[in-house]
């Protein structure tokens, strides 16, 4: 079954600072791999995705997020926190069930940067 | 671009009562929508899946008499909460994939939930 895991509850992170939110995954076949983030009271916001191609991803506000394959593993990525970048941050595997792909979240990690 | 509308925002009611959530998708077609529901400070569970015209395929654990789901057209979905219980006051949230495009290739679109309080 596919499936996404998120080791880390909250992440702490002085402004200015790299980041690193951690995913790893466990599907059969090619991986199709997403990372939301969703605001307060709010739905998700997409902000990258990898079906194939560059390990390395580049997507919405800065982040990025780099797929690997032997270590089953597609970490988030932002060289410089922003304050503005505390939310919540979802890794999702597309799987494809009853005729329909779905995304399949993990249970999400709570970024927050300090000042 | 593919903005996905829901409405109401927020609504509290009264238990026994029956609430109705509206996900539009603005300035595309959805060929699918889905619902999901999250708990506080949890993940999305995924609720059912809708397509255009047929009936919606729930997940197990789902009660399909309980949420219903109707897809009228490629730009509306509906989710009726019926006889509402405290237990389903939650956070439920619409997305939907755009029309002609393999959905791996086509990242959901989310509105920005409805926040359902039963009293």
């Amino acid at each position: 079954a596919q499936s996404v895991a998120q080791p880390e509850d909250q992440v702490n992170v002085a402004e200015g600072n790299p980041l690193t939110v951690k995913c790893t995954y466990s599907v059969s076949g090619n991986p199709y791999l997403f990372w939301y983030v969703q605001y307060p009271n709010r739905g998700l916001q997409f902000l990258l995705k990898y079906i194939t191609g560059d390990n390395l991803v580049k997507g919405s506000y800065g982040f990025e997020a780099e797929f690997n394959k032997s270590q089953t593993s597609f970490h988030l990525k932002k060289p410089s926190a922003l304050v503005s970048d505390s939310a919540l941050y979802f890794c999702a595997v597309s799987r494809f069930s009853g005729g329909y792909n779905k995304l399949i979240f993990g249970a999400g990690t709570r970024l927050a940067v300090h000042p | 671009g593919a903005v996905v509308s829901q409405h109401p925002s927020w609504v509290i009611c009264k238990s026994g009562t029956s609430v109705k959530i509206e996900c539009r998708s603005l300035d595309f077609q959805a060929t699918t929508m889905f619902w999901y529901r999250q708990f506080p400070k949890q993940s999305l569970m995924l609720m059912a899946t809708s397509n255009e015209g047929s009936k919606a395929t729930y997940e197990q654990g789902v009660e399909k008499d309980k949420f219903l789901i109707n897809h009228a057209s490629l730009t509306l979905s509906t989710l009726t909460v019926t006889s509402a219980h405290p237990e389903d006051s939650s956070f439920y949230i619409c997305s939907a994939s755009i029309r002609d495009r393999g959905p791996a290739n086509s990242p959901l679109h989310f509105g920005n939930g409805t926040r359902l309080t039963v009293t």
